[in-house]
């Protein structure tokens, strides 16, 4: 059965270092999208990425973060200068109106 | 402003023990309304997806249903491994793409 994988599990970073989240969404997909989820609270919508270009955003994807399609395969969240309150859960998933989400990356900040 | 509210906020149920699960949304016009499960440190599971006033959806133990105000996500005759945080997001007419998440119940079934 296709999944989303996401890479790395885990990312330690220090507070002004740029990351790069990656992504490998079902391959027949044309929707992707970002959220993620601070500990003990919801998921939050970060961007949405249709047709090699940004469909939306919210409020929460300012300057700081960026998305990409290198390849055919890959999307990326970047995030440009890291803060620590970017510390969470960071979900991609692919689809429309049936929405699959891969296994998350845990970004802490320090 | 949209909104999604859950209800309760945790639900512990013995195994066999049938209930319900609420969803509250406000919403200036709804495209969908899906209902995920997440397990611990995971990332959300796709349940249903529930388009219309009136419109029901089943999977398994599982029956979700849809009012102009408010889904219910039954669960009938429980196992353990039904055990998990149940999600409900809303999709607003006027956004291309974005969903809104509310904070979920969590449910534990008890053997």
């Amino acid at each position: 059965e296709p999944e989303v994988t996401q890479t790395p599990s885990h990312q330690v970073t220090q507070m002004g270092q740029e990351v790069i989240l990656r992504c490998v969404p079902i391959s027949n997909h044309l929707y992707f999208y970002w959220y993620r989820q601070i500990l003990g609270q919801k998921v939050e919508f970060l961007v949405s990425f249709y047709n090699n270009e940004i469909s939306e955003k919210s409020e929460i994807f300012d300057d700081q973060f960026s998305v990409e399609r290198p390849d055919g395969s890959n999307f990326t969240l970047k995030i440009r200068s890291t803060k620590l309150e970017d510390s969470a859960m960071y979900f991609c998933a692919s689809g429309y109106d049936e929405q699959y989400f891969g296994p998350g990356t845990r970004l802490t900040v320090t | 402003e949209d909104q999604v509210t859950q209800s309760p906020e945790a639900l512990r149920l013995q195994e066999g023990e049938s209930s319900s699960l609420n969803c509250s949304y406000t919403v200036s016009g709804l495209r969908g309304l899906f209902w995920y499960r997440q397990d611990p440190g995971k990332g959300p599971e796709f349940l249903f997806t529930l388009y219309s006033a009136g419109e029901e959806k089943e999977k398994e133990r599982l029956k979700a249903t849809l009012t102009k105000k408010e889904s219910f996500l039954h669960i009938t005759a429980p196992k353990p491994e039904d055990s998990a945080t149940y999600l409900c997001a809303v999709q607003a007419t006027s956004s291309a793409s974005k969903i809104i998440f509310g904070s979920g119940t969590r449910l534990s079934i008890r053997p």
